[in-house]
């Protein structure tokens, strides 16, 4: 069936340190989505990648449809970006479900 | 402001008290969608509507019912809750009644059945 998939599932950063999370998707995609959830729980939208790269400050992601990954990549680590990190997919399957991975629960210690 | 927002944020009830969260968009858009989420589970999509008039079961569509009769606005109605449905729902929002185009979240409701 069709499937998503995070890893890693947990990671935990000192704050200054890099670090990428990975999503595997099991189809083609109509889109993509990376979100932060905050501790409040509020989902903010951080990249919508289909397919190539986008940047936006110390994040940046990678989605190479054609090998049905995405890639997120967190650079100089702050505690703020402490939280849940999920991708997001839209497979058109005869309608257009989106599918949730797991998520990468991430701490940056200070 | 373009924004996507769900009232109640918080709810508690007890079984079998039919409740309607709604949720509503100021950006004109056509695809609407419910989710929820727990503990260990992630998000999973509940249902969709592509346009008014046009819904769509999502993985987990058991125990809710939607409606679309406007563009803007997508409820979510529970006809007999149950504990189970205790859950973190959120509403989402895109355009284009195809395929594309990037999701934009509600804040949230936070439901409890007793």
């Amino acid at each position: 069936g069709i499937q998503v998939e995070q890893s890693p599932p947990d990671l935990i950063l000192q704050e200054g340190a890099n670090s990428t999370l990975r999503c595997n998707f099991s189809d083609s995609v109509n889109n993509l989505q990376w979100f932060h959830q905050n501790p409040w729980g509020q989902l903010i939208n951080l990249f919508y990648i289909p397919s190539g790269t986008k940047q936006n400050g110390r994040l940046s992601a990678t989605t190479v449809a054609t090998e049905r990954y995405s890639l997120l990549y967190i650079s100089s680590s702050q505690t703020t970006d402490s939280g849940v990190y999920f991708c997001a997919v839209e497979f058109n399957t005869g309608g257009f479900k989106t599918i949730f991975g797991a998520g990468t629960r991430l701490f940056v210690k200070a | 402001e373009a924004q996507v927002t769900q009232n109640p944020r918080y709810l508690i009830t007890v079984t079998g008290k039919k409740l309607t969260v709604t949720c509503s968009q100021n950006m004109n858009h056509e695809y609407m969608s419910w989710y929820r989420q727990d503990p260990g589970l992630g998000l999973r999509q509940i249902y969709y509507s592509m346009n008014v008039e046009v819904t769509d079961k999502g993985d987990v569509p058991e125990g809710y019912k939607v409606s679309r009769k406007e563009k803007r606005n997508f409820p979510l109605i529970l006809e007999s809750p149950s504990p189970n449905q205790t859950s973190l729902y959120f509403c989402a929002s895109r355009s284009g009644q195809g395929a594309g185009n990037e999701q934009f979240f509600g804040p949230g409701t936070r439901l409890t059945v007793l």
